[in-house]
C-alpha cells in the first residue's frame, strides 16, 4: 500500500495551524498512525488508529479521516513542533510510510 | 522505563555483513514482537521485517529476502539483525522498534518504542 503525503514541505510560524494530509493508494479503514521525527533522532509516535492521541502527547495534535484520506492537525505550532511528520498504515503487510512532510520555520 | 538500546555505529566494506543488536529492558521481551526499520540519508522510513520476541518466528520484506536475518536471545532480552553482501544503497540509520503484542495474533501495530539508531555506512 503506498502513501503520499502533502506537502513534502511548509514553513509556517508560531501559533499557525498547520494540515498535513496523507492518502493511501487503498483503502485501510482507521489503521493510520503518525510520527513525529526530529534530525539525529528516532521517530516519535503521536497519533495512533487515525485520531488516538498517545500519552504526552499535546492537545494541539489530532488526527481524523478513513478509508484513504487523513489528516494531521497541529492546532497552533509551537517551537518544538518544527520537525518532518510521516504517516504510515498498518491495514496490511508491510507497514509502509509516507515520504514525511517537514515543517520549518517561516 | 522501556527502552530499546541498540548497538553502535558501524562502516562496512562493499560486499561484507552487519549485525545489529537491540536490548530490551523495562517490560517482557516475549510478550512482543520487534520489528526492524531503516531510513537512508535524507529519506523515508523503510520497514525491513519483525521477528517474535516468544518464539523467533519471523517476517521479511520481500526486498530483504535472501540476505537478512532476524534472531533473538530472550536469555539476555535481545534481537538481533544481520544484513549480508552490503552495498553503498544500505547506507542508512537502522532501528528497531517494538511491534505487536503476541497475543494479538499476526499483522502490525503502530511502533511506540524505537532504538536510538545505529548508523551504518557502507564504504570503500
Amino acid at each position: 500500500i503506498q502513501l503520499t503525503q502533502s506537502p513534502s514541505s511548509l514553513s509556517a510560524s508560531v501559533g499557525d495551524r498547520v494540515i498535513i494530509t496523507c492518502r493511501a493508494s487503498q483503502g485501510i479503514s482507521n489503521y493510520v498512525a503518525w510520527y513525529q521525527q526530529k534530525p539525529g533522532k528516532a521517530p516519535n509516535l503521536l497519533i495512533s488508529a487515525t485520531s488516538t492521541l498517545q500519552g504526552g502527547v499535546p492537545s494541539r495534535f489530532s488526527g481524523s479521516g478513513s478509508g484513504t484520506d487523513f489528516t494531521l492537525t497541529i492546532s497552533s505550532l509551537q517551537p518544538e513542533d518544527f520537525a518532518t511528520y510521516y504517516c504510515q498504515q498498518f491495514h496490511a503487510s508491510p507497514p509502509t510510510f509516507g515520504p514525511g512532510t517537514k515543517v520549518d520555520v517561516k | 522505563q522501556e527502552l530499546l538500546v541498540q548497538s553502535g555505529a558501524e562502516v562496512k566494506r562493499p560486499g561484507a555483513s552487519v549485525q545489529v543488536s537491540c536490548q530490551a529492558s523495562g517490560y517482557k521481551f516475549t510478550l512482543y514482537g520487534i520489528s526492524w526499520l531503516r531510513q537512508a540519508p535524507g529519506q523515508g522510513l523503510e520497514w525491513m521485517g519483525w521477528i517474535s520476541g516468544y518464539n523467533g518466528n519471523s517476517d521479511t520484506a520481500q526486498e530483504f529476502a535472501g540476505r537478512l536475518s532476524l534472531t533473538t536471545d530472550t536469555s539476555t532480552s535481545t534481537a538481533y539483525m544481520e544484513m549480508r553482501s552490503l552495498t553503498f544503497d544500505d547506507t542508512a540509520v537502522y532501528y528497531c522498534a517494538r511491534d505487536r503484542p503476541i497475543v494479538a495474533g499476526t499483522g502490525s501495530d503502530p511502533f511506540n518504542l524505537w532504538g536510538q539508531g545505529t548508523p551504518v555506512v557502507v564504504s570503500s
